[in-house]
């Protein structure tokens, strides 16, 4: 089975703090994706990781940054919280581009 | 982009209820998936679908992609399967277009 996992499940933070949310893959997939879910607005991708150190910016990556040091680990940093920043935050893995992605279990963090 | 419908926003069923969640897509579908999301959150994989039909158990999901839609299909439907159905199209660089779900009540 696939196992996709994120460091939190609940995270508050305050205004102007960096935040680092972690996701690990266990299937040495390729790909690797972060989005983050907002009622009214569905999942909406922030960034996309295609292999080691190699990233490219999704549909609102503004305020957000990814480091993929290794396969198996990507991370999502907010490098100054804010408000809007409030949010469901899901990391997913696939095989390759196009194939079927799995998602970890989500993170959600407040900024206060 | 690709831009997916689903239907019904909302439905609420008896326990043994059987029901049919539908996707409508606005261009050609070439990589559908079928996901739960728990009340928890996380977005559990149920089909991944592009053309056919599969079945695992009570659930069961069909694609036609020359006509751009996808069934899924839940039968004797339990209150564990309340939930919110999501279908996506793509993963690739652009990650997957989701629908904005099926909010499904399942009563006892």
């Amino acid at each position: 089975d696939v196992k996709v996992t994120q460091s939190s499940r609940y995270l508050v933070k305050r205004t102007g703090e960096k935040v680092f949310l972690e996701c690990v893959q266990d299937m040495d997939h390729e790909n690797m994706f972060w989005y983050r879910q907002d009622p009214g607005l569905g999942l909406r991708l922030i960034y996309f990781s295609y292999d080691v150190k190699m990233k490219e910016k999704g549909d609102i990556p503004e305020g957000y940054s990814v480091s993929r040091e290794k396969k198996e680990r990507f991370s999502l940093i907010l490098e100054s919280a804010s408000t809007n920043q409030t949010s469901m935050y899901l990391c997913a893995s696939s095989m390759s581009q196009g194939r079927e992605q799995y998602f970890g279990p989500g993170t959600r963090l407040t900024v206060t | 982009g690709i831009q997916v419908e689903q239907s019904p926003p909302d439905l609420i069923l008896q326990e043994g209820a059987n029901s049919t969640l539908r996707c409508n897509f606005s261009d050609s579908v070439n990589n559908l998936q079928w996901f739960h999301q728990n009340p928890w959150g996380q977005l559990i994989n149920l089909f991944y679908i592009p053309s056919g039909t599969k079945q695992n158990g009570r659930l069961s999901a069909t694609t036609v992609a020359t006509e751009r839609y996808s069934l899924l299909y839940i039968s004797s439907s339990q209150t564990t399967d309340s939930g919110v159905y999501f279908c996506a199209e793509g993963g690739g660089a652009d990650g997957l277009t989701f629908g904005k779900g099926t909010h499904l009540i399942i009563q006892p």
